[in-house]
């Protein structure tokens, strides 16, 4: 029973142009999304998130976008770099419950020179 | 330098064996997780663990077991009745009680032989 669902398993876009990676759940409860993004042969390092309260949240060239209704949260990566080349998680919880955090499969991101 | 570590990065075990996986870290971090990736799903939860000498099953918890003698280590054991043992696992830790992203280790890999 996936609960966070990444249906693009790889993504790849040109060198300064913007990466959009998309994220859908199913549980209404959940309140609070995270991203993850994960090198080869490293654990995956905690990138952004957004409460339900908010529908973006921003910090540098990253922005997610959350849409309640439609259950849909994206990642934006404005303008993309080679080094953001990596495999990105998304991430789900309810509230302070940190142990029922659910993640999707991933996407690969390629971003070309 | 804070951080979670993993031992070792790659393991092989011959069938029937038990192996164990090591997890330390340094960052005072009060919850500790053990998830398994396997290609094309999410993170899966094995089992947490918010303090020392207690924990709790993940979704998939069959086939495991863990210990929590001290606040920094957190170790699972693979049993030989795991039926599918041959994944990549990922150890965490957090600050329980927060929306606080995890700190992940760069992984195991292990491999049946």
């Amino acid at each position: 029973d996936q609960q966070v669902k990444q249906n693009s398993p790889s993504l790849s876009v040109q060198e300064g142009r913007i990466s959009i990676l998309n994220c859908d759940y199913t549980n209404s409860m959940f309140d609070y999304f995270l991203w993850y993004k994960k090198y080869p042969a490293e654990g995956p390092t905690f990138l952004i998130s957004i409460s339900s309260i908010k529908d973006k949240n921003e910090d540098g060239r990253f922005t997610v976008f959350l849409n309640k209704s439609a259950k849909h949260l994206s990642l934006h990566i404005v303008p993309s770099q080679p080094g953001d080349s990596a495999v990105y998680f998304c991430a789900a919880s309810e509230g302070y419950n940190n142990n029922d955090m659910r993640f999707g499969a991933g996407t690969r991101l390629t971003v070309k020179p | 330098d804070g951080g979670i570590t993993q031992s070792p990065k790659y393991l092989f075990r011959k069938e029937g064996q038990n192996v164990t996986l090591s997890c330390e870290q340094n960052l005072n971090h009060d919850a500790m997780y053990w998830y398994r990736q396997d290609p094309g799903q999410g993170l899966r939860l094995i089992y947490y663990s918010q303090i020392v000498n207690d924990f709790q099953k993940g979704d998939i918890a069959e086939g495991y077991s863990v210990s929590r003698e001290k606040k920094e280590s957190f170790p699972l054991t693979v049993t030989s009745a795991q039926k599918n043992p041959t994944a990549f696992y990922l150890c965490a830790s957090t600050i329980w009680g927060r929306n606080y992203g995890y700190t992940f280790g760069s992984g195991t890999r292990l491999t049946v032989v």
